[in-house]
């Protein structure tokens, strides 16, 4: 399996403008994470899924962020507009099970940078 | 809500000490534990992990972990580091009553071995 799947790798913006972050989970896992990562703030999770189903999004900072999951292989996260706090890596990984006794994959991030 | 504690925010070891990181929790029902390691530029991924059963768990590259009910502790150990050890290590908990599929992490313990 290629692993979990994230795309861009990288993405530059400018402020205001709509990013989009894309994440493949691994074929037949049923939990998918987006997480943030910053010096700053270190790792935090901003939504989950369960079954393509929204579980929490405590973690989403404000309105501008939302995310999808319109099917088992494909969740967008989107900042619209976005800000130069919005700068960091932005990591989705996925878990084999609803249940809790799995670990979880991580992809390889995106790294954003708004100026 | 559970929460970790990673005291140790950032270790400096010269090539082949011994390594502890200290890893607290806060919950006091059935917990799963995790250590992840984050290398340089790269994403999260599993190095250990503890369900049930034998509280002394080995994972990979020589690192073990040891669950301390009583303690509510679950810190990451390795015998004699590497210089290839430097990166960040993060301790998780995953409550499987509560918040299923959702892991708590800890700040992170950023791991620096000089060769």
């Amino acid at each position: 399996d290629a692993g979990v799947i994230q795309s861009p790798r990288h993405e530059v913006t400018e402020m205001g403008q709509e990013v989009t972050l894309r994440c493949k989970p691994i074929s037949g896992h049923n939990s998918l994470f987006w997480y943030r990562q910053t010096m700053m703030r270190g790792l935090e999770l901003l939504i989950y899924f369960n079954n393509n189903v929204p579980i929490d999004d405590s973690g989403m900072p404000e309105d501008r962020f939302s995310a999808k999951m319109p099917n088992a292989s494909f969740s967008t996260l989107k900042i619209q507009p976005s800000e130069p706090r919005d700068s960091a890596v932005y990591f989705c990984a996925s878990s084999p099970g609803t249940g809790t006794f799995h670990e979880q994959y991580f992809g390889p991030g995106t790294r954003l940078t708004v100026t | 809500a559970q929460s970790v504690s990673q005291h140790n925010h950032h270790v400096i070891l010269s090539e082949a000490a011994s390594l502890e990181l200290g890893c607290n929790y806060s919950y006091g029902g059935t917990v799963n534990l995790f250590w992840y390691v984050q290398y340089p530029g790269q994403h999260l991924q599993l190095l250990l992990k503890y369900f049930s059963g034998d509280p002394l768990v080995k994972g990979i590259k020589g690192f073990e972990a040891e669950f301390i009910k009583s303690k509510f502790s679950f810190n990451l150990r390795k015998p004699s580091v590497q210089w290839s050890d430097t990166a960040e290590y993060f301790c998780a908990v995953n409550a499987p009553h509560t918040n299923a599929g959702k892991s708590t992490f800890g700040d992170g313990t950023t791991l620096t071995v000089k060769p």
